[in-house]
């Protein structure tokens, strides 16, 4: 079974900075799926970004990148020019290349609070 | 707005009791999943359902059960609810059309037992 660890349970940075949550993995396989995930205080899971296994390109999304490490099983999240808005549960999560039978896999989450 | 719509969006109930959670997923979407977040599991796969058959399980309690009907809707039914059962529950949907499709979730239903 696959497990995903966030190893910072909170953050805290000032609005305008960048910040760069963690996210490791362990799988045997070697095609999959990672995800991030924002949970806001109104509870909703919206996705933010998502990469490839295969692709060695890392993903963007606007100010959302990641750092994609495949031999070190790494897969962390930066927020350029953070905004208030921001401020949200992130979630790692993990998904099999067969499809997404049994869904996916969470990491516990971290807080990242972005002071005004 | 994900397009997955979740009801009710509370519920609070007594232990031994049995609630019904209700999910409508997104348009062309043939894939539910449901999850349970509480502050100390996190975020648990539940089950999945594709099609209307059971596809996949993860840590469901025997108390728990679910199905998808053929309109593909899916209810998820808690019965001798117990207090740890207090939590939010996630409906997600996606097509699977094409591997890695992400999913997309309703706003929960937060249940209390009390």
């Amino acid at each position: 079974a696959q497990t995903v660890t966030q190893s910072q349970p909170e953050m805290s940075v000032q609005e305008a900075e960048t910040v760069t949550l963690s996210c490791t993995y362990d799988t045997s396989e070697s095609n999959y799926y990672l995800f991030w995930y924002k949970q806001p205080p109104s509870r909703q899971m919206i996705l933010v970004i998502r990469q490839e296994a295969y692709k060695q390109q890392n993903a963007t999304e606007n100010r959302f990148s990641v750092n994609f490490q495949k031999a070190a099983k790494s897969f962390s999240l930066k927020i350029s020019d953070s905004q208030l808005g921001d401020t949200a549960m992130y979630f790692c999560a993990f998904m099999n290349w067969g499809g997404g039978a049994d869904g996916l896999t969470f990491g516990k989450g971290t807080h990242l609070i972005i002071q005004p | 707005d994900s397009g997955v719509t979740q009801t009710p969006k509370h519920l609070i109930t007594a232990t031994g009791q049995r609630v019904t959670l209700r999910c409508s997923p997104r348009s062309g979407d043939l894939s539910v999943y449901w999850y349970q977040q509480s502050l100390d599991q996190g975020l648990q796969f539940l089950i999945q359902y594709y099609n209307g058959e059971e596809r996949a399980k993860g840590n469901i309690l025997e108390r728990f059960s679910a199905q998808q009907f053929p309109d593909l809707h899916s209810e998820l039914n808690l019965s001798s609810l117990e207090l740890g059962d207090s939590a939010l529950y996630f409906c997600a949907s996606s097509p699977q059309k094409l591997a890695g499709s992400p999913l997309h979730f309703g706003n929960g239903t937060r249940l209390t037992v009390t």
